[in-house]
């Protein structure tokens, strides 16, 4: 069964480092979403990207955020500066049309030290 | 502006028992999709179902089943003699129709379901 596959599981970095998360959707979808979830907390939409670009983005994703699909399968989100309220469960999702269920990464837990 | 509520933050029940996870939404669109997911404790986020407004059928699946209802703008999930393996975090989500571009989903707080054996 095709999966959404996320790398790495999980990331540690200093505070004021890049980080990118990689993600490889399933592979006939055409929209890609990154959410995150704070520890205990409920999941966030941070940005939606179709045709290579953002449909749409969320508060939290501000200049520090960045994403790009780089080749025909990858889709990377980058913080270029983390700071330690970006430490979260990172999850990219894919879904085949824009109201069809997106399916969701097993997540990248990302701690900022 | 839209919401997912779940008022339920933990349930905790004895295997073999009936469980209904709560959920109350609000959209102002006419059209917009309903959503579950499950979180166990790995981590994941695992689709169960989704529902459009045009469709208030109710629906079952095994021992999942789940209720629609527009009138109360509510969404529930019924687990039917549950099992040790149905606890996790259960989130329900709402995304309205977006006129271009991708569905973006707003998740409710999640319930965390414990099945004591």
């Amino acid at each position: 069964e095709p999966e959404v596959t996320q790398t790495p599981s999980h990331q540690v970095t200093q505070m004021g480092q890049e980080v990118i998360l990689r993600c490889v959707p399933i592979s006939n979808h055409l929209y890609f979403y990154w959410y995150r979830q704070i520890l205990g907390q409920k999941v966030e939409f941070l940005v939606s990207f179709y045709n290579n670009e953002i449909s749409e983005k969320s508060e939290i994703f501000d200049d520090q955020f960045s994403v790009e699909r780089p080749d025909g399968s990858n889709f990377t989100l980058k913080i270029r500066s983390t700071k330690l309220e970006d430490s979260a469960m990172y999850f990219c999702a894919s879904s085949a049309r824009t109201v069809t269920e997106a399916f969701f990464g097993q997540g990248t837990r990302l701690t900022v030290v | 502006a839209q919401k997912v509520t779940q008022a339920q933050t933990e349930i905790s029940v004895v295997e073999k028992e009936d469980v209904t996870l709560d959920c109350v939404y609000e959209t102002r669109d006419t059209t917009y999709y309903l959503f579950w997911y499950k979180q166990p404790p790995s981590g994941e986020l695992v689709f169960l179902i989704r529902r459009n407004s045009f469709d208030e059928q109710n629906e079952i699946s095994g021992r999942y089943s789940w209720n629609f209802q527009k009138s109360t703008s509510s969404f529930n999930f019924t687990i039917t003699a549950s099992q040790v393996v149905d606890s996790a975090v259960y989130f329900c989500a709402l995304s309205e129709a977006p006129f271009l571009g991708a569905q973006k989903l707003v998740f409710g707080q999640g319930t965390r379901l414990t099945i004591n054996p």
